[in-house]
């Protein structure tokens, strides 16, 4: 079974301080991808990477910034969290050719 | 930019089959129609993905019109444990990722 992890389920930071969500997935998957989640908004792409060290904005990259230097992690950055930014964070990836994106368990990050 | 259009809510009961229907006006010719499950407190799950006519799965049906311009997916016999988001997505292949947009999905409430 496909495995994506993320490092934390439950975070809690204060306005102004640098975050770092990390996933992992161990399948081999070249696509990664990071959503956030908000009620009546569904999921929202935020950044994508189909390769090491290659990145793509999603459609709300404002405000974020994303890491990849091995194949199995991808980092979503927060350079000065805000408390718009309080949120749902899922980790996906996607074997290049493929259609099934397989999902982390999100990260529940709360910016007071 | 295909959008996805689904109800917001439904209801059932244990037994019955569901019908969930979304609109894609917009999807183009490489586009591939794809539907993920959400339970609470968990990343999105893969359920089918489709073309055109019809595909069969172990857990759902996929139902897709000659103008591709909505899908149905069909759960047959729900029971308690189907209760969870459904989300339908249009997706463009591997350069296309950057297009994905997931909506709010429909939240399916089957009761006993």
């Amino acid at each position: 079974d496909v495995k994506v992890t993320q490092s934390s389920r439950y975070l809690v930071k204060r306005t102004g301080e640098k975050v770092f969500l990390e996933c992992v997935q161990d399948m081999d998957h070249e696509n990664m991808f990071w959503y956030r989640q908000d009620p009546g908004l569904g999921l929202r792409l935020i950044y994508f990477s189909y390769d090491v060290k290659m990145k793509e904005k999603g459609d709300i990259p404002e405000g974020y910034s994303v890491s990849r230097e091995k194949k199995e992690r991808f980092s979503l950055i927060l350079e000065s969290a805000s408390t718009n930014q309080t949120s749902m964070y899922l980790c996906a990836s996607i074997l290049a050719g493929s259609y099934e994106q397989y999902f982390g368990p999100g990260t529940r990050l709360t910016v007071t | 930019l295909a959008k996805t259009t689904q109800p917001i809510s439904m209801d059932s009961y244990e037994g019955q089959e569901v019908n969930i229907t979304c609109s894609h006006n917009n999807i183009a010719t490489n586009d591939y129609i794809t539907w993920y499950q959400q339970f609470p407190s968990q990343g999105p799950r893969f359920i089918i993905q489709g073309y055109k006519t019809k595909v069969t799965n172990e857990v759902a049906s996929l139902f897709i019109p000659a103008d591709r311009k909505s899908s149905t997916l069909s759960l047959p016999r729900v029971s308690l444990s189907d209760t969870a988001v459904y989300y339908c997505l249009v997706e463009t292949g591997n350069t296309g990722f950057q297009k994905l947009v997931f909506g709010t999905g429909t939240r399916l409430l089957v009761s006993p």
